[in-house]
C-alpha cells in the first residue's frame, strides 16, 4: 500500500512569503505528526494530531507556524512570513493508533528561504 | 525533559564487520524506543520498535536492546554490508504525555567494500 506522501518535495521561498506544506498520511492512520529537521540534526517535534484534534502543538517555534487536519486525514503545515531560520526539512509521520505505535515517515519537504 | 544522545556521531567500518551503535536517554520513564535509518535526502525508515516492557527486538541482521534502568539502547548490526551505509537515529517516546518522538542527532555509518 501507499506510504506517507508529502508535497511539494522542494520549496524555495523568498523571505516574508507564506508557504503551505501538505501531508497525506497512510489511509486509516489516526495519529499524524510534524517534525522539523535542520541539516545534520535529528528531527524535532512540531505538532501532533489525533484524527482532526490537535493535541500537542508545543513544538511550534512561533505563532507564524500553523497546522491543521480538518477532516482527520490530510494535514497542512503553514508558515507565514518565512524567515531564513525556517529553512529545514519538514517531515510528516503517521501511526495507526496512539499509544506509541510505530511512526511511518514521509520523504519530507525541503524548504529553503532566501 | 527527555534528551537523547547518540555516540559515535560517525563510524566507518569494513564490510563484514559486526558493529554496535549506542543511544542514551535521560528520562527512563519511556513508553518505547525506536531505531530508524535515514538515507541522504530521504525520509526515515523504521527499523525496530522496543516497548518499555521488552528487553530486545530482532529483525534479520539487526538486534536492538533496551535497558531502561541505565537509560541505554544499542543497535547491533551483524555482518555489515555497503548497503547498510546510512544515518541511524534512535528516538524515545515518553510516558504520560504526547506521542511525540524525541530524537538523537544520529550516527552516520559508512560500510566500506
Amino acid at each position: 500500500g501507499a506510504g506517507v506522501s508529502q508535497s511539494p518535495r522542494y520549496k524555495v521561498a523568498k523571505r516574508g512569503q507564506d508557504v503551505a506544506l501538505r501531508c497525506d498520511p497512510i489511509s486509516g492512520h489516526v495519529s499524524l505528526f510534524w517534525y522539523q529537521q535542520a541539516l545534520g540534526q535529528g528531527p524535532e517535534f512540531l505538532t501532533y494530531f489525533q484524527n482532526e484534534a490537535q493535541l500537542d502543538k508545543s513544538g511550534l517555534p512561533s505563532d507564524r507556524f500553523f497546522a491543521e487536519r480538518p477532516e482527520g486525514s490530510v494535514s497542512t503545515l503553514k508558515i507565514q512570513r518565512t524567515q531564513q531560520e525556517d529553512s529545514a526539512v519538514y517531515l510528516c509521520a503517521s501511526s495507526f493508533q496512539s499509544s506509541g505505535d510505530t511512526q511511518y515517515f514521509g520523504p519530507g519537504t525541503r524548504l529553503t528561504v532566501l | 525533559k527527555q534528551e537523547v544522545t547518540q555516540i559515535p556521531a560517525a563510524l566507518s567500518v569494513p564490510e563484514g564487520e559486526n558493529l554496535v551503535l549506542n543511544c542514551s536517554f535521560t528520562d527512563s520513564a519511556i513508553y518505547n524506543l525506536q531505531w530508524f535509518r535515514q538515507d541522504p535526502g530521504k525520509g526515515l525508515t523504521s527499523l525496530l520498535l522496543i516497548q518499555s516492557s521488552q528487553r530486545e527486538q530482532t529483525s534479520g541482521r539487526l538486534n536492538a536492546s533496551l535497558d531502561k534502568s541505565s537509560g541505554r539502547s544499542t543497535l547491533y548490526i551483524a555482518a555489515s554490508q555497503p548497503g547498510d551505509s546510512a544515518t541511524y537515529l534512535c528516538a524515545a517516546t515518553s510516558q504520560g504525555g504526547s506521542e511525540k518522538l524525541v530524537f538523537g542527532k544520529g550516527t552516520k555509518l559508512t560500510v566500506n567494500p
